[in-house]
């Protein structure tokens, strides 16, 4: 089945650096995922998409990149704010259906 | 900013009770899903349904029920709460892949 997981629980940055975050899947038939904000007593919020069949695509200050050799997408958030301060999810479309598989999420904390 | 309401947002209830959780969204879309999210954990699906009269069960057991009798309306039961049910849980609707949350009900069993 699918296993989507985040390399690092936490991360700490300073306001105005820019933040990776990452994430590991393990189906190489996912093809597509979707990045999650979700900040504390609310639900999760869109971010940004990407299917398969491209490596990279670029919102407003966020940037996804994929590798489907190494199953490994990651997260980039460019001039951090304190607003972007949250919990960070990944998400797996599995198979043919529209289920999502989540990961566990990141804790990204912006330090002024 | 999504259109999808969850009810109550907090609830505090005894042990064996009936409780219902309602969720509701007003984009017209036919997919809904329900998860379940412990504090600082990731989501798990415990229910969906592909439209009217379609529900299915998730990747987590649960032993709550839900119902899918209008396309904006999508309630999650529980028969007899047990602590064990203490959790958030969050509803979702899309149209394609893209999940549109709720802000969840914090849900407590005591």
């Amino acid at each position: 089945g699918e296993s989507v997981g985040l390399h690092l629980p936490t991360l700490s940055v300073q306001e105005g650096d820019n933040s990776i975050i990452n994430c590991a899947y393990s189906n190489s038939a996912s093809d597509y995922f979707i990045w999650y904000k979700q900040e504390s007593g609310k639900g999760p919020q869109f971010i940004i998409d990407i299917r398969s069949n491209m490596d990279k695509r670029q919102g407003q200050r966020v940037t996804v990149l994929l590798n489907k050799t190494v199953k490994h997408l990651s997260l980039q958030i460019a001039a951090t704010q304190p607003g972007d301060s949250a919990v960070y999810f990944c998400a797996a479309r599995e198979g043919s259906n529209y289920k999502l598989t989540f990961g566990k999420g990141t804790l990204l904390t912006v330090n002024p | 900013e999504a259109d999808i309401y969850q009810t109550p947002r907090y609830l505090v209830i005894g042990t064996g009770k009936k409780i219902t959780l309602e969720c509701s969204q007003t984009m017209g879309h036919d997919k809904m899903y329900w998860y379940q999210q412990d504090p600082g954990m990731e989501l798990h699906l415990i229910h969906y349904s592909y439209g009217v009269n379609s529900t299915e069960k998730g990747d987590l057991s649960s032993e709550s029920t839900v119902s899918r009798i209008r396309t904006e309306h999508f309630p999650l039961t529980l028969e007899s709460a047990r602590p064990s049910h203490t959790s958030q849980y969050l509803c979702a609707s899309s149209r394609g892949y893209e999940q549109y949350f709720g802000p969840g009900t914090r849900l407590t069993v005591t």
